[in-house]
This record gives structure tokens, C-alpha cells and sequence, in this order.
């Protein structure tokens, strides 16, 4: 069965420091997101990624975050320069078309320390 | 705001039982309704509801949206232990899916 493939699935870094979490969506799916999940809290959406743009944000997805899609496989969340709250479990997802049910990666835990 | 409730927030029966679990939401823009099932990391796909009071069902699990009363249900029957695990609810508004807190199944032998 397809996956949704996330790297790292762990990733530790200092306070200040940039980081870039790596997803590679089903091959067919063409809607992308990043949701996150801090510990012991609910699932939060981030950003919806469709035809090389940003389609919808929430609040969390401030100037710190950017989303890319670099090569056609790839989908990245780029973190400029990490906080302590956003040390979390990231998930990545995709979906073949926005009113279909999404896929979930494993997830990447990021640690901000 | 959106917000999706789910109750009860935690659930430990015994192996055999039936369970309900309860689903609220509020989101602008409703489409559907989504169940998870999470037990390590990932959640993985149970249902998606779109239209009221047709059950889905696979296995021993079963769901059904009820759109005027903005909820769902997701039942499990004859629970196993396999099953326990987070189930979360998600309402799909646009671009997005709103979940719920999630309810903690715990189903002892």
C-alpha cells in the first residue's frame, strides 16, 4: 500500500537553529500538508500545499515556517530559527484531492532543546 | 473557531465489549467527517463521513454521521485487544481538517 514518507523520524537541535523536515507524498496525490501534534495535545493543522502554493494557513505557520516542494517528490517544512514550543511530532500528509480522506507519514519528533 | 469534542476522553472496557465513541464539531465550511485510529505515531485512516445517516462499516467497526446534530459515532464491537489504541475525530473544512482531543481505548483481556 502507498506511503507517506517522513525524515528524520528524529530530529534534536538547539534553540535558534534552522531546521528542514522531508516528506515524500503518494506519487499521484496532489494536496500536501504539515500538521503537528505537541505532546499530550490535539492534532493542529499548519499548512495546505496544492499547485506549488501555499492554499491555506493557520496561525502557528507564522514567517518562521516556509513549505516547498523542491523537485516534484519531495514536500519540506522549513523551521528558520527553532523555539522551545516548537519541539512537537510532525506529520506530513497527502491526499489525491481535497475532498478525499488523507494519508499520514510516520512523522518526524522534533526536539528543541 | 472551529473546534471538534470528542468524548469520553478515555475509555478501558473489556475484551468483548462494545464501545461508542462520541464526535462533535463546528467547522466553517464542512465537508466530511474522519476517523483515526493512532497508536504509535501515525494516525491511519478509518472512515470519512459525507453524508448523514449512512453507516460505514468495516469489520467490527461502524460509523455514522448525523449532520443536523453536527456529530458522529464510531462503534466497536466484540473489542480486542489490538484495538487499543487513540481514535481521533477530524472535521474536514476547506483546506483543513479540525481534530478533536482524541478518546485513549484501552481494552483488557
Amino acid at each position: 500500500e502507498p506511503e507517506v514518507t517522513q525524515t528524520p523520524s528524529h530530529q534534536v537541535t538547539q534553540m535558534g537553529q534552522e531546521v528542514i523536515l522531508r516528506c515524500v507524498p503518494i506519487s499521484n496525490h496532489l494536496y500536501f500538508y504539515w500538521y503537528r501534534q505537541i505532546l499530550g495535545q490535539k492534532v493542529e493543522f499548519l499548512v495546505s500545499f496544492y499547485n506549488n502554493e501555499i492554499s491555506e494557513k493557520s496561525e502557528i505557520f507564522d514567517d518562521q515556517f516556509s513549505v516547498e516542494r523542491p523537485d516534484g517528490s519531495n514536500f519540506t517544512l522549513k523551521i528558520r530559527s527553532t523555539k522551545l514550543e516548537d519541539s512537537a511530532m510532525y506529520f506530513c500528509a497527502s491526499s489525491e484531492h481535497e475532498l478525499y480522506g488523507y494519508t499520514f507519514g510516520s512523522g518526524t519528533r522534533l526536539t528543541v532543546v | 473557531e472551529d473546534k471538534v469534542v470528542q468524548s469520553p476522553l478515555s475509555l478501558v472496557v473489556h475484551e468483548g465489549d462494545t464501545v461508542t465513541l462520541n464526535c462533535s464539531y463546528e467547522v466553517t465550511n464542512f465537508r466530511s467527517l474522519l476517523w483515526y485510529k493512532q497508536e504509535k505515531k501515525a494516525p491511519t485512516f478509518l472512515f470519512m463521513l459525507t453524508s448523514s445517516g449512512i453507516e460505514k462499516k468495516s469489520g467490527r467497526l461502524s460509523s455514522i454521521l448525523d449532520k443536523k446534530e453536527l456529530s458522529s459515532i464510531l462503534n466497536i464491537t466484540a473489542t480486542q485487544t489490538g484495538d487499543s489504541a487513540i481514535y481521533l475525530c477530524a472535521a474536514q473544512g476547506a483546506q483543513k481538517l479540525v481534530f478533536g482531543q482524541g478518546t485513549r481505548l484501552t481494552i483488557n483481556p
